[in-house]
This record gives C-alpha cells, sequence and structure tokens, in this order.
C-alpha cells in the first residue's frame, strides 16, 4: 500500500528558531499533501493542505508566515516552523492519498520547542 | 463546515465487544472512515463506508446510515493491543484534493 514517510520523528529546538519538517510519499505522486497538529489527548487539527507547484491553503487560524510550507516536487512537501515558541512544540503528521484508497499517514515529528 | 461527534472515551474487558459511535454534520458527504492512533503514533486506517449498511474487516467492523448521519465503528473479540485513540472522519471536498476532517476520537481503555 502507500507509505508517507516524515523526517524527523523528533526535534527539540531553541525559542526563536526554525526547524523544517520533510514528508514523502515513497511509492506514488501527491499532488496534495495535507499537515495536521496534535496535543496531548486532542484530535488531529488540519493545518494546511499542501498544493503540489502552487501555494498551499491554509485553514482559518493557522498563521501562514509562521507555518511555511512547500512543495516543490510531486512526492515531497515541508512545513517549516519558523521563530518556533513553546507554544509551538506539538505533534505534527502528514498525510497524502493514492485515489482511491484511504489517506495515508507519516509517522509524525514531535517538536519540543525549549 | 464539517463537524463530528463521538464519545471522549470507552472502557472494556478482553474479550468483550465494542461500539464507538460517530454522528456527522456535514456539507456534501463523501464516506466516513475509521483510524485508530496509539499514543505517540501515526493513524491507521481502519474501515471505510461510503454508502449505507455494514462493512467487516477481520474483528472490526464499521456501520453507516446516511439518512440518521451516523455511523459506528465495532470492535469485537478485544484484546490489550486494541487500547488506542479511535477517530471517525468525513471527507472535505471544498478545495482541490479534498481533505480529511477528523472527530475528536474516542480514548478505548482494555482491561484485563
Amino acid at each position: 500500500g502507500a507509505v508517507v514517510s516524515q523526517h524527523p520523528s523528533w526535534v527539540i529546538c531553541k525559542s526563536g528558531t526554525s526547524v523544517k519538517i520533510e514528508c514523502r510519499s515513497l511509492d506514488f505522486q501527491a499532488t496534495t499533501m495535507f499537515w495536521y497538529r496534535q496535543f496531548p489527548k486532542q484530535s488531529l487539527m488540519l493545518m494546511a493542505t499542501s498544493n503540489e507547484g502552487s501555494k498551499a491553503t491554509y485553514e482559518q487560524g493557522v498563521e501562514k508566515d509562521k507555518f511555511l510550507i512547500n512543495h516543490a516536487s510531486l512526492t515531497l512537501s515541508t512545513l517549516t516552523v519558523t521563530s518556533a515558541h513553546p507554544e509551538d512544540s506539538s505533534f505534527y503528521i502528514c498525510s497524502a492519498r493514492e485515489s482511491p484508497g484511504p489517506y495515508t499517514f507519516g509517522s509524525g515529528t514531535r517538536l519540543t520547542v525549549v | 463546515g464539517q463537524s463530528l461527534e463521538q464519545p471522549s472515551e470507552v472502557t472494556a474487558v478482553e474479550g468483550a465487544i465494542v461500539q464507538i459511535n460517530c454522528t456527522y454534520q456535514t456539507s456534501g458527504f463523501y464516506g466516513l472512515s475509521w483510524y485508530q492512533q496509539h499514543d505517540g503514533g501515526a493513524p491507521t486506517f481502519l474501515s471505510y463506508n461510503g454508502l449505507d449498511g455494514l462493512e467487516e474487516t477481520g474483528r472490526f467492523s464499521s456501520f453507516l446510515s446516511r439518512s440518521d448521519s451516523y455511523g459506528y465503528l465495532l470492535l469485537q473479540e478485544l484484546q490489550m493491543k486494541d487500547s488506542a485513540s479511535y477517530f471517525c472522519a468525513v471527507r472535505d471536498l471544498s478545495n482541490q484534493g479534498g481533505k480529511l476532517i477528523f472527530g475528536q476520537g474516542t480514548e478505548l481503555s482494555v482491561k484485563p
């Protein structure tokens, strides 16, 4: 089945620095990928839809200048958390779908900002 | 917009059967999916219902009634490893490629 790879699996960074998270579709092409954020004991909240070759579509309330998304190829989307602060500490998960199959998720990235 | 409601937690014993309900409100309906997520892990796909009725996959079954905007996930012969969070989700096709919107999740605890 479709496989989505996400790196790194965890990262610790200092407040004010930027962190890049990669999401790759390993055996299929994904014109669209999705980025979610999940706080402990809560649901997955969609942050943005990443579109290959065009701008990402952000959900209401998500700062596009803070969460930069780049989808430069059909198999890679990146999420950069800029000027990270402790409140950005969370579990970030990407997803893609190889139609007509289900949505497949990456293994997630646990970000801790200190 | 889309909204889904499911119980926040359910407890059951090993070997038992448990049902997790999900009601939804959507502008357009394109199927109800179920995902399992263990602590610290990625959500994994369990089941999908596009039409009314029951879908069975091993110990897991999922049911949908579109007229009632309601579905459920049925887990049989519960095992300790089934302790996890379970999410129902619907597709929103308002943007290209669609997006998956999740319910708040049901934390299932399986006791010995």
